[in-house]
């Protein structure tokens, strides 16, 4: 187990709905990325945040977003849902050496 | 072309066979090499992490790193069922380990 926690496990939404998934970061590491992983494929990058910052974003639109607590965990949100956003969305936190990201369990994400 | 190129398999082998497991890449600004493992329906598992060109050994496992040919690959020795899983190769730039590029996975099944 890395301590990465991430909820909700899995969730079904509809097309155009709006979805807000959470991670809480292990222990001691202040940066915290999302990815993308759709069936299949390997997780591709959405963003990452350090010290509450976006420090880094990969192609995804403007539509996705998200937010840093001060307490290093951290929301994925994702507006007007498409059909090609059913994945698993990982988080994956670090420390300030950034050289390994350990990853949660992920939510697994149908939409509808 | 993809930035990182790996063999989907499936790869099926039988107990106590060494697996050979390969990705190739194309940017050579690439410094950080690592391995996860992910079960089904679960989150990537760190295996190996290594730095510029190399090896290195952690018990059953090998990771190998050449860069001047832009290839990188992970040994598993004596391979048990439980090695039975999808691996991840993943790599990043020095400064910027932020951002993870994933190979697309091979999975691996390992027969009693």
């Amino acid at each position: 187990e890395t301590g990465v926690t991430q909820s909700p496990t899995h969730l079904i939404k509809t097309r155009g709905q709006q979805v807000t998934l959470r991670c809480s970061s292990q222990s001691g590491h202040n940066t915290v990325s999302w990815y993308q992983q759709a069936l299949g494929q390997g997780p591709q990058f959405i963003f990452q945040y350090y010290r509450e910052e976006e420090n880094g974003r990969g192609n995804f639109p403007p539509r996705f977003s998200g937010l840093q607590f001060p307490n290093y965990s951290s929301e994925l949100n994702v507006n007007a849902l498409e059909l090609d956003d059913s994945a698993l969305y990982l988080c994956a936190s670090s420390d300030d050496r950034q050289e390994t990201q350990y990853f949660g369990p992920g939510t697994r994400l149908l939409v509808l | 072309q993809k930035e990182v190129e790996q063999d989907p398999g499936p790869l099926s082998v039988p107990e106590g066979a060494i697996v050979s497991l390969n990705c190739t890449y194309s940017n050579s600004a690439f410094q950080y090499f690592m391995w996860y493992r992910q079960y089904s329906r679960k989150g990537p598992e760190l295996l190996m992490y290594t730095y510029s060109s190399g090896n290195k050994e952690d018990g059953r496992f090998t990771a190998q790193v050449d860069k001047s040919s832009k290839y990188i690959s992970l040994f598993i020795r004596d391979s048990q069922p439980s090695d039975s899983a999808t691996y991840l190769c993943a790599m990043t730039y020095s400064g910027n380990t932020g951002k993870l590029i994933f190979g697309q996975g091979t999975t691996l099944q390992v027969k009693p």
